[in-house]
């Protein structure tokens, strides 16, 4: 039972160009939406994160954009690096605030 | 100041064996949680403990257990192996059950 839906499974981007990730929620009872960034042989790490009273929310390079009413969060990668290129997921944190739904995830390949 | 910690990195078991794996927070961390992350797929919820208590459980079968010490640590037991266990087992920690979790590297189990 898949509660988060994440899209595209695999993104290739020029460098400096603009990545896009989407995700899409099914459970109301979600309030808070990370977006986790994963290396190979490492756990993931946080990388931006927003609540649903907020529509869009940016740091640095990296911006969440969210439609309650659609039930859609996506992520944007600006100016994307090489050193962007890994696995990104998507999250969503349960009312008890004890559980993340992750999506299935989005290779990002950045090439030079 | 260290991150989470997990041991082993990597292990090898074989169907009907027994592990555990070990998970040390970060300093101050009263939160640890456990995921299991199939290769190609998203993190998936285990477990939640919060002071010593357990405060969430996923949907995984009761051969899946866990425990937290005085000191916070925690260990993650799963009985009886199936090959199915295969997976990257994630833990993570953080201030309290609402906070940004922190992940760790992960311990690597292989079922044979």
């Amino acid at each position: 039972q898949q509660q988060v839906k994440q899209s595209p499974q695999s993104l290739i981007v020029q460098k400096g160009g603009i990545s896009i990730i989407n995700c899409a929620y099914e459970n109301t009872a979600f309030d808070y939406f990370p977006w986790y960034q994963q290396f190979p042989g490492k756990g993931p790490a946080l990388l931006i994160a927003i609540r649903p009273d907020v529509s869009e929310k940016k740091e640095g390079r990296f911006t969440i954009s969210f439609n309650k009413s659609a039930k859609q969060f996506s992520l944007h990668i600006m100016d994307s690096q090489p050193g962007d290129s890994a696995t990104y997921f998507c999250a969503a944190l349960n009312n008890a605030g004890n559980m993340l739904t992750f999506g299935g995830g989005t290779r990002l390949m950045v090439k030079p | 100041d260290a991150g989470v910690t997990q041991s082993p990195t990597h292990l090898i078991k074989t169907r009907g064996q027994q592990v555990t794996l070990r998970c040390s927070p970060i300093s101050g961390h009263k939160s640890v949680s456990w995921y299991q992350q199939v290769l190609g797929q998203g993190p998936q919820f285990i477990f939640q403990y919060y002071e010593k208590e357990e405060r969430g459980r996923g949907n995984f079968p009761d051969r899946f257990s866990a425990r937290q010490f005085p000191n916070y640590s925690s260990e993650l037991n799963v009985n009886a192996l199936l090959l199915g266990d295969s997976a990257l087992y994630l833990c993570a920690s953080s201030l309290s059950a609402y906070e940004k979790l922190f992940f760790g590297s992960g311990t690597q189990l292989s079922v044979l």
